[in-house]
């Protein structure tokens, strides 16, 4: 049974460029959560959604993210410009459905490398 | 607020040593707790978890973990460690009227041969 698919698992861009995450939730799920992990800030959740919608993007960090769900099976963290204080491992994560006592399951990450 | 506190930033142990990593939280209603490990380069993993009855509860790998209200901590315990278990450990809360979790720092683990 596939897990949580991310892509790509590495990127690298210069600052100002448009960097575009992808994430495919385990079939079935009906609930995603996007995370950013830095040594400085740890584990942050940015945004999550369910059934499609945002539920809550307080943890988005700025105007130049933004998450989009156009479908159960697919979802995408973009970042535009992108700055080097967005270097990070982006997780995606998904549940079966929305509540605190559900079990995460993650994906493997992206880690971005913005020059 | 919610809140998740791990004491120990690194703990080394020897290989077959015990080992005991500590969590305490901040939590007004009773909570649900979680314990994921991350390995290098890895998404995290679920070990344990916690919403209520028995308050020691067994994980995969060997781990268990005891909830101790008076104390508001969640403490992770595995009596004989392997080298494989050196890894990153998170401890989170749920978040009943959000939904979410929250993660603690983590505590890495370095296991000596």
């Amino acid at each position: 049974d596939a897990g949580v698919i991310q892509s790509p698992r590495h990127e690298v861009t210069e600052m100002g460029q448009e960097v575009t995450l992808r994430c495919k939730p385990i079939s079935g799920h009906n609930s995603l959560f996007w995370y950013r992990q830095t040594m400085m800030r740890g584990l942050e959740l940015l945004i999550y959604f369910n059934n499609n919608v945002p539920i809550d993007d307080s943890g988005m960090p700025e105007d130049r993210f933004s998450a989009k769900m156009p479908n159960a099976s697919f979802s995408t963290l973009k970042i535009q410009p992108s700055e080097p204080r967005d270097s990070a491992v982006y997780f995606c994560a998904s549940t079966p459905r929305l509540g605190a006592q559900e079990t995460q399951y993650f994906g493997p990450g992206t880690r971005l490398l913005v020059l | 607020a919610q809140s998740v506190t791990q004491p120990d930033i690194h703990i080394t142990v020897s290989e077959g040593a015990s080992l005991e990593l500590r969590c305490n939280y901040s939590y007004g209603a009773t909570p649900y707790l979680f314990w994921y490990v991350q390995s290098p380069g890895q998404g995290l993993q679920l070990l344990l978890k916690y919403f209520s009855g028995d308050t020691l509860v067994q994980g995969i790998k060997g781990f268990e973990a005891e909830f101790k209200r008076s104390q508001s901590s969640f403490n992770l315990r595995k009596p004989s460690v392997h080298w494989s278990d050196a890894a990153e450990y998170f401890c989170a809360v749920g978040d009943g009227g959000y939904n979410k979790l929250i993660f603690g720092a983590g505590t890495r683990l370095a296991v000596h041969p």
